[in-house]
């Protein structure tokens, strides 16, 4: 029952440094979306995708890029991290208007 | 104003206790209504659905105010296990497949 998985759990980076937080779900759900979530604060919604080839921005974009090739994967990429994208980062999937299942969740830390 | 509001508490009480949360939206439209439980470092999971007509789930009860754009969460006989932060999920003002939530109330409960 693997569910949404997500990879990295841990990762540190320098500022400036680029990489790709993966996540793929095998429930064939349409909606994935990614969130962050910083201290004492709730998830924000980054990017979120109805669908294979659709992709769209959520509350706070800037500095994400997503893509949606397949059903299945729905990857986070950073271009060039800076220390404000230091946190916790879940990934989510479900039917569309249906129950959220997220992931474990990445920490990331850019010095 | 943001789309989604909670009190952060903590609210603290003893076991036994009735509590009850409130979450305001912005969005009149909005159609789709959740309650998640998230523990210290863990994803998010799905606590109940929140209809128009109310619903229970054993010891919670949630419930759906339209004209004053809010909803509640009541939990009844409050046992140590429900000590948790409770986020409100709202979809979003500009699109029903955004799910925005709140900051979350922290609960704490106890002996």
């Amino acid at each position: 029952n693997a569910g949404v998985t997500q990879t990295p759990k841990f990762q540190v980076l320098k500022t400036g440094q680029s990489m790709t937080l993966q996540c793929a779900q095998d429930m064939n759900h349409e909606y994935m979306s990614w969130y962050r979530q910083d201290p004492g604060m709730g998830l924000r919604l980054i990017h979120y995708s109805v669908g294979a080839g659709i992709t769209d921005q959520g509350e706070v974009p800037n500095g994400y890029n997503v893509s949606r090739s397949t059903t299945e994967d729905f990857p986070l990429r950073l271009l060039s991290a800076a220390p404000s994208q230091t946190s916790v980062y879940f990934c989510a999937s479900s039917y569309v208007g249906g129950e959220l299942f997220f992931g474990e969740g990445s920490r990331l830390t850019v010095l | 104003r943001k789309e989604v509001e909670q009190d952060p508490g903590p609210f603290n009480v003893p076991e036994g206790a009735t509590v009850a949360f409130n979450c305001t939206y912005s969005n009149s439209a909005s159609q789709s209504f959740f309650w998640y439980r998230q523990d210290c470092r863990k994803e998010p999971k799905l606590l109940m659905s929140v209809y128009s007509s109310g619903n229970e789930d054993g010891r919670f009860t949630a419930q759906l105010n339209r004209a004053s754009q809010y909803i509640s969460l009541l939990i009844r006989d409050s046992k140590l296990s429900d000590s948790a932060t409770y986020l409100c999920v709202v979809n979003a003002m500009d699109s029903s497949y955004k799910l925005i939530f709140g900051s979350g109330t922290r609960l704490l409960v106890r002996p």
